[in-house]
């Protein structure tokens, strides 16, 4: 079975910083593409950051260029999301989800909850 | 950026009725478009790939169509299961996008 856990997330003041983990299991991790996808309160998800399977190719949106890094680890089987001078506007759940072999998001975590306030 | 546009924003239907969304690109994503599900304190489940494939495991009474910028999904016969949101998102261009949800509820 695919798992995917999340972790790392909490409370956070404005320009802070937090790293997101995300262990995977059930799966060849090493051989799939994976993101990170966010979710604000309210809001529909939104597409954060990409990762090929290798670490080679590498995606941001443009809100978060410059600040978020994203990092995967093949030999842990875990996702990495490195958020520095956080802003309010990045206060979302966030959830790893795996890219499937079409290049759709057909697994996800059960997220990790960021707050940025002071 | 692709901006998608999901309408209506709420349906309410009974369940055993047809539900109908739409989702309208700004520019043709040819038929790189994708549904999710998402329930209360759920992460969404993919529903719908490639604009019309079913995902594993997904139940036969859900079907997507369309192409270049209009697409829909049918809920062929709602189950109780079904009322929840939904969305869609493209892959024809980087940054990918989801479009704003539909709530299907209960009348």
């Amino acid at each position: 079975e695919v798992q995917l856990v999340e972790s790392g997330g909490g409370l956070v003041q404005p320009g802070g910083s937090l790293r997101l983990s995300c262990a995977a299991s059930g799966f060849a991790f090493s051989s799939y593409e994976m993101n990170w996808v966010r979710q604000a309160p309210g809001k529909g998800p939104e597409w954060v950051s990409y990762i090929g399977s290798s670490g080679s190719k590498i995606y941001y949106r443009d809100s978060v260029k410059g600040r978020f890094t994203i990092s995967r680890d093949n030999a842990k089987n875990s996702l990495y999301l490195q958020m520095n001078s956080l802003r309010a506007e990045d206060t979302a759940v966030y959830y790893c989800a795996r890219f499937s072999a079409w290049n759709w998001f057909d697994s996800w975590g059960q997220g990790t909850r960021v707050t940025v306030s002071s | 950026e692709i901006v998608l546009t999901q309408s209506p924003a709420t349906l309410s239907l009974s369940p055993g009725e047809r539900a109908t969304l739409s989702c309208r690109a700004s520019q043709s994503v040819t038929t790189y478009l994708a549904w999710y599900q998402q329930k209360p304190g759920q992460a969404p489940r993919l529903l719908i790939y490639d604009a019309s494939n079913t995902a594993t495991g997904i139940p036969a009474r859900f079907s997507g169509s369309g192409s270049g910028t209009d697409f829909t999904l049918t809920i062929s016969s709602l189950e109780p299961e079904d009322f929840a949101l939904y969305y869609c998102q493209q892959r024809g261009n980087w940054p990918l996008t989801f479009g704003g949800g539909t709530k299907v509820e209960i009348k």
